[in-house]
């Protein structure tokens, strides 16, 4: 059973607009959450990860929402640019474990 | 620096054949694993490995060996492909310092067809 999901497959914004990226999971023992940015071609690569025991963190035009009593997370990307392009995966461990939970994936297109 | 290295990047085989995917990272990691990436499924963790010499299984074993002799280097072995197998293959590694939570770096992957 999927214990991390992320409903939307597809994603199109316009350029300078917000982005949303919206992921929910099924396991209260997560207590870490990663958001990887997949280009075609090629490995995942860490974007942004957020700990239980906060409900936002920063860096740059990226931000992680962290609402624990829903089990969910979302990703925020301001202003997004084309290059932003590519397939975002959500993941999530426990903190006495380095086995990660993925996502399906949301594609985000970003029209110039 | 190379950070995770898969080899080959692409591979085509016949049912029943077997075949080594290699995997070797530069940053003295620790935790190593496997995963295959298939449509609609997101990422799975076959087998992973906290160290040399340790290794167990994830969430979609079955069909794949795992061995850790060296802390560099953590090859996948198909015993007998099956088509079920045709799947994007993708080698992580991160450090495994006190359970610290940190982020898994990821090779470029391997594109396998079995026919």
């Amino acid at each position: 059973d999927q214990q991390v999901k992320q409903n939307s497959p597809s994603l199109s914004v316009q350029e300078g607009r917000i982005s949303i990226l919206n992921c929910d999971y099924t396991n209260s023992m997560f207590d870490y959450f990663l958001w990887y940015k997949k280009y075609p071609a090629e490995g995942p690569t860490f974007l942004i990860s957020i700990s239980s025991i906060k409900d936002k963190n920063e860096d740059g035009r990226f931000t992680v929402f962290l609402n624990k009593s829903a089990k969910h997370l979302s990703l925020h990307i301001v202003p997004s640019q084309p290059g932003d392009s590519a397939v975002y995966f959500c993941a999530a461990k426990r903190y006495t474990g380095n086995q990660f939970y993925f996502g399906t994936g949301t594609s985000l297109t970003v029209i110039p | 620096n190379a950070g995770v290295t898969q080899t080959p990047k692409f591979q085509v085989l016949k049912t029943g054949q077997s075949m080594t995917l290699q995997c070797a990272q530069d940053m003295n990691h620790e935790y190593m694993s496997w995963y295959r990436q298939d449509p609609g499924m997101g990422l799975r963790l076959i087998h992973y490995s906290v160290g040399a010499g340790i290794t167990d299984q994830g969430e979609v074993p079955n069909g794949y060996n795992v061995s850790r002799s060296t802390t560099e280097d953590f090859p996948l072995r198909l015993l007998s492909a099956a088509p079920s197998q045709t799947s994007v293959y993708f080698c992580a590694s991160n450090p495994d310092r006190d359970n610290q939570n940190t982020e898994a770096f990821f090779g470029q992957g391997t594109r396998l067809t079995v026919v």
